[in-house]
């Protein structure tokens, strides 16, 4: 059985600063991850997809794969208050198809202003 | 930007009763999905849908969940006879295509059962 392990946070930091969010899981065979953001009573929303090793920018965000290590990260710059909220990892997609998603717990993310 | 969309926002209902949970996928999308969040704890799977029948589902989908897509648009979830441990937020997703591994999310339906 899939498991995707998250550091729950909080993790608080200072706006303008770098944040950093990372992510383990368990089996060799998702080829899939995603990282998505949910607020407070709201629902998952996408914000990056990563398929190869290596890194995946998109304006202030950058996924970060390595499966060897079976570890993805995702890294917000200039973090705004706008960011705080939880950051949900999850890998999916061993053959592409039907398969649902994995979820970790999520991070908090706290952004001082 | 087209959206999943979901109805009811809220449901609440007595345990033993049945209730319906709607979904309005992406338009050209071809696989649905149904996902839960109890208050607190992590998003968990339930079920897949491609084709007009069941592609994967989990151990939480068990007997008293069905799942149908009655028309071209809507896709429902039904639990049959509510418990109180079924009190979650429900989100139904949809993703493109076979290729494509994004899926998106609805704005959910949380149930309360009483």
């Amino acid at each position: 059985q899939k498991e995707v392990e998250q550091n729950s946070g909080p993790l608080s930091v200072p706006e303008g600063a770098i944040a950093s969010l990372n992510c383990t899981y368990s089996d060799r065979v998702s080829q899939s991850f995603f990282w998505y953001r949910q607020y407070s009573g709201k629902s998952p929303e996408l914000i990056m997809s990563i398929y190869s090793n290596g890194d995946k920018e998109d304006g202030r965000f950058t996924a970060q794969l390595n499966k060897a290590s079976q570890y993805v990260s995702l890294l917000i710059r200039d973090s705004q208050p706008s960011d705080s909220a939880t950051y949900l990892c999850t890998g999916g997609g061993s053959g592409g198809g039907a398969d649902g998603l994995t979820f970790g717990k999520g991070t908090h993310l706290i952004i001082q202003p | 930007e087209p959206e999943v969309t979901q109805t009811p926002s809220h449901q609440v209902t007595q345990m033993g009763q049945e209730v319906i949970l709607r979904c309005v996928p992406i338009s050209n999308h071809l696989y649905f999905y149904w996902y839960r969040q109890i208050l607190g704890q992590k998003v968990e799977f339930l079920v897949s849908f491609y084709n007009n029948e069941i592609s994967e589902k989990s151990e939480i989908f068990d007997d008293q969940f069905s799942v149908e897509r009655p028309d071209g648009s809507n896709f429902t979830l039904k639990i049959r006879s509510t418990k109180l441990e079924d009190s979650a937020m429900y989100f139904c997703a949809s993703k493109t295509d076979l290729v494509s591994y994004e899926q998106y999310f609805g704005p959910g339906t949380r149930l309360t059962v009483t």
